[in-house]
C-alpha cells in the first residue's frame, strides 16, 4: 500500500532561515510520482512540483529546490531564505500512475511552517 | 492553466438535510474527478473518484449512501451529503487530473461544510 510520512508535524523559522521539510514515501509500483502542495490558511491547495520516478534529478525553482532519493525512498523539500508569506502547511504527495495519466493521491499529514519576522 | 471551480466556497446547514456541492473544470474535460475530505489540522483523505458516466468509487470506510456522488457531464461533479451531521463538518475538495502525461491534478479552492 501507498503511504506518505512528513515526520516533522510543525516546524517555526526566523525569516531568511532555510528550512527542509521531509518527506518519505513507500510504494510497491516502479512508476509513481511525487508531489509537493502548499496550503495557506485561505484552504486552496497551490502546486508546487510534480517528480516522476524515473527523474532523480533534483530541481531548483527561485527559493525552493526538492531532493529526490529513491535510495532512501524521500523527497524532501527546501525553502532557502524563508520569508513570511511561505507560512502555510506543506503537504508531499504521492500517486500510481501505471498508464501516465493522473491518479488519486496519497497524501501525507502536512508540515505547518511558520516563519516569523 | 486548468481551473476548477467549487460551488459553494462555504455553507451551513442544520443536522439532518442534505447539502450539495459542485465541482466544476472550468477549460478542460475531465472524466474523472476526485473527492477529498479535509478535518481540522489534519491531512486530506480520498473519500471517492467520480467517474463521468458512471459509478462512483469509494474508498474503504466511507458511506456511498451518504456521500451521493455524481457525475453527469465532463464538467461538472457533485458531492451531496446526504442527513448530514455534525460529524461531517469538514473542508471538501475536488479534484480533477490534466489531459495527457502531465498527472497534475487541478484542485478546487474547497467547500467548507459546518453542520450545526
Amino acid at each position: 500500500a501507498q503511504k506518505v510520512t512528513q515526520a516533522q508535524t510543525e516546524i517555526s523559522v526566523v525569516e531568511k532561515e532555510d528550512v527542509t521539510l521531509d518527506c518519505v514515501y513507500e510504494t510497491r509500483d516502479t512508476t509513481y510520482y511525487l508531489f509537493w502542495y502548499k496550503q495557506p490558511p485561505s484552504g486552496e491547495l497551490v502546486f508546487l512540483i510534480r517528480r516522476n520516478s524515473f527523474d532523480e534529478q533534483n530541481e531548483i525553482s527561485g527559493r525552493y529546490s526538492w531532493n529526490f532519493q529513491k535510495s532512501t525512498s524521500s523527497f524532501n523539500f527546501t525553502i532557502t531564505a524563508s520569508q513570511v508569506v511561505d507560512s502555510a502547511v506543506y503537504f508531499c504527495a504521492l500517486s500510481e500512475a501505471p498508464q501516465g495519466g493522473s491518479e488519486k493521491l496519497v497524501f501525507g499529514k502536512g508540515t505547518k511552517l511558520t516563519v516569523n519576522p | 492553466g486548468a481551473v476548477v471551480s467549487q460551488h459553494p466556497s462555504w455553507v451551513i446547514c442544520k443536522s439532518g438535510t442534505s447539502v450539495k456541492i459542485e465541482c466544476r473544470s472550468l477549460d478542460f474535460q475531465a472524466t474523472t474527478m476526485f473527492w477529498y475530505r479535509q478535518f481540522p489540522k489534519q491531512s486530506l483523505m480520498l473519500m471517492a473518484t467520480s467517474n463521468e458516466g458512471s459509478k462512483a468509487t469509494y474508498e474503504q470506510g466511507v458511506e456511498k449512501d451518504k456521500f451521493l456522488i455524481n457525475h453527469a457531464s465532463l464538467t461538472l461533479s457533485t458531492l451531496t451529503v446526504t442527513s448530514a451531521h455534525p460529524e461531517d463538518s469538514s473542508f471538501y475538495i475536488c479534484s480533477a487530473p490534466g489531459a495527457g502525461h502531465l498527472t497534475e491534478q487541478y484542485f478546487g479552492p474547497g467547500t467548507r461544510l459546518t453542520v450545526t
